[in-house]
């Protein structure tokens, strides 16, 4: 089955404690982003990687970092998470960065830092 | 820039009643808009999207939405609403480049069908 998936899907943290969210997808797409989620803000992107070790920033990079090592993997890293990181991530990719083809997420994964 | 705006965050409507979630967007060169769905605790599922084919798009589970150059729109819309339909609804903008192509999101509709 086709899919991209996240782990952890929920995951409590402490503020200065490193975590790294794994996002994977099968599709063999070249193109994989995330996203972050917040009531009333709908999603913005965070990064975006248009292929293995091409990564960039989207509109809200600060505090994030993310690796693209193999085209399936796409792992978002919060160094020294904060609170106001607390909000609901979602990862996508599709198959090129052609905005004609479908974009796949992942189920999401909420993190709570405190 | 591109933006997406997206009227009324919540909208209820009765089963078997005409669902009309609205989206107005702002883009400078020609868009691709989208409709995905959310359903509580899932991802976004797309139900349909406009890449300047046919004006007027059909989708999944019974959705449609229409693209109106002249009033900068994309409403989606269900002759009848079912039950299954409660869910959040995000319409998004983007358009053809050949560098980064993010979905740039509207706040998000929740819809509620009210039995």
């Amino acid at each position: 089955e086709a899919q991209v998936t996240q782990n952890p899907r929920y995951l409590i943290t402490v503020t200065g404690k490193k975590l790294t969210v794994t996002c994977s997808q099968n599709m063999n797409h070249e193109y994989m982003s995330w996203y972050r989620q917040d009531p009333g803000l709908g999603l913005r992107q965070i990064y975006y990687s248009m292929n293995v070790e091409v990564t960039d920033k989207g509109d809200v990079p600060e505090g994030y970092k993310v690796s693209r090592k193999e085209k399936r993997n796409f792992p978002l890293i919060l160094e020294s998470p904060s609170p106001n990181q607390t909000s609901l991530y979602f990862c996508a990719s599709r198959m090129t960065t052609n905005p004609y083809n479908e974009q796949f997420f992942g189920p999401g994964t909420r993190l709570t830092v405190l | 820039a591109q933006s997406v705006t997206q009227l009324g965050s919540h909208v209820s409507v009765s089963e078997g009643a005409l669902v009309l979630l609205r989206c107005n967007y702002s883009s400078s060169v020609p868009p691709y808009l989208f409709w995905y769905v959310q359903y509580p605790n899932q991802g976004l599922q797309l139900l349909l999207k406009y890449t300047s084919a046919a004006t007027l798009v059909k989708g999944i589970n019974g959705f449609e939405a229409e693209f109106k150059k002249s009033e900068t729109s994309f409403h989606l819309t269900k002759p009848s609403a079912h039950m299954s339909d409660a869910a959040e609804y995000f319409c998004a903008v983007t358009h053809r480049n050949s560098g980064n192509t993010p979905l740039v999101f509207g706040k998000g509709t929740r819809l509620s069908v009210i039995a």
